[in-house]
């Protein structure tokens, strides 16, 4: 068990350029999850996959972020046009979920911390 | 928003247990609390969960209320490396939706030589 990997760990960019981070979660983990957080805060939920399906996404999720999670492994995230609200911890967490069960755990990765300039 | 309610700072001396209280007085008969901690400019960290029945690990135990109303974090013997934000979830449900975790602005647990 290697744990969820976030890269990159750091990444500093200007405002208007795109960025992407991926995520690798836990092998054989079947869900999929992002979440955001700004200084002082607590973690807030972005999105969530279950294997390739996007199955909710918040409405912090504005048209300019898009995730994806082509073959229900790794998934990335993807912020266009950044601005100086974006600056965050992106955070990523997987599970291994089966039909409607409710205790599968949550396992989170290190976090992509985003500065905007 | 998050339906649990917990004091924004608590002090603890090392060795000494700390006792972490959470308050979610609208919780439904089938939602489960967790626990998670977040050290500094780290994810954070699963921690224990529970439905009714009070629940033990290596890391914690978990007392929750028979009404369910309320719950408290005991961690037996603090040590340094315990400071760290927890946070109270109460998992959110129906779970067909994939049972995101609705962080709350948590604990600051500092834990003192």
């Amino acid at each position: 068990d290697t744990g969820v990997s976030q890269n990159p760990r750091h990444k500093i960019t200007k405002r208007g350029q795109n960025v992407t981070f991926r995520c690798d979660p836990i092998s054989e983990h079947n869900r999929l999850y992002w979440y955001r957080q700004t200084l002082g805060q607590g973690p807030e939920f972005l999105t969530y996959f279950q294997n390739e399906a996007q199955l909710e996404k918040s409405r912090l999720l504005s048209d300019r972020f898009s995730a994806e999670r082509p073959k229900g492994s790794f998934s990335t995230l993807e912020i266009q046009r950044t601005e100086q609200g974006d600056s965050a911890m992106y955070l990523c967490a997987s599970s291994l979920g089966r039909g409607q069960e409710v205790t599968d755990t949550q396992y989170f990765g290190p976090g992509t911390r985003l500065t905007v300039l | 928003d998050a339906k649990t309610t917990q004091p924004p700072s608590m002090d603890c001396a090392e060795g000494r247990a700390a006792n972490l209280p959470c308050n979610h007085s609208t919780i439904s008969g089938n939602e489960y609390v967790y626990w998670y901690r977040q050290i500094h400019s780290q994810g954070p960290q699963y921690i224990i969960h529970g439905l009714k029945n009070n629940e033990t690990n290596e890391m914690a135990s978990l007392i929750i209320t028979e009404d369910r109303k309320s719950s408290t974090l005991i961690l037996p013997h603090a040590t340094l490396r315990d400071t760290a934000v927890y946070y109270c979830i109460v998992r959110d449900y129906p779970y067909n939706q994939g049972g995101k975790l609705i962080f709350g602005q948590g604990t600051e647990l500092s834990v003192k030589p």
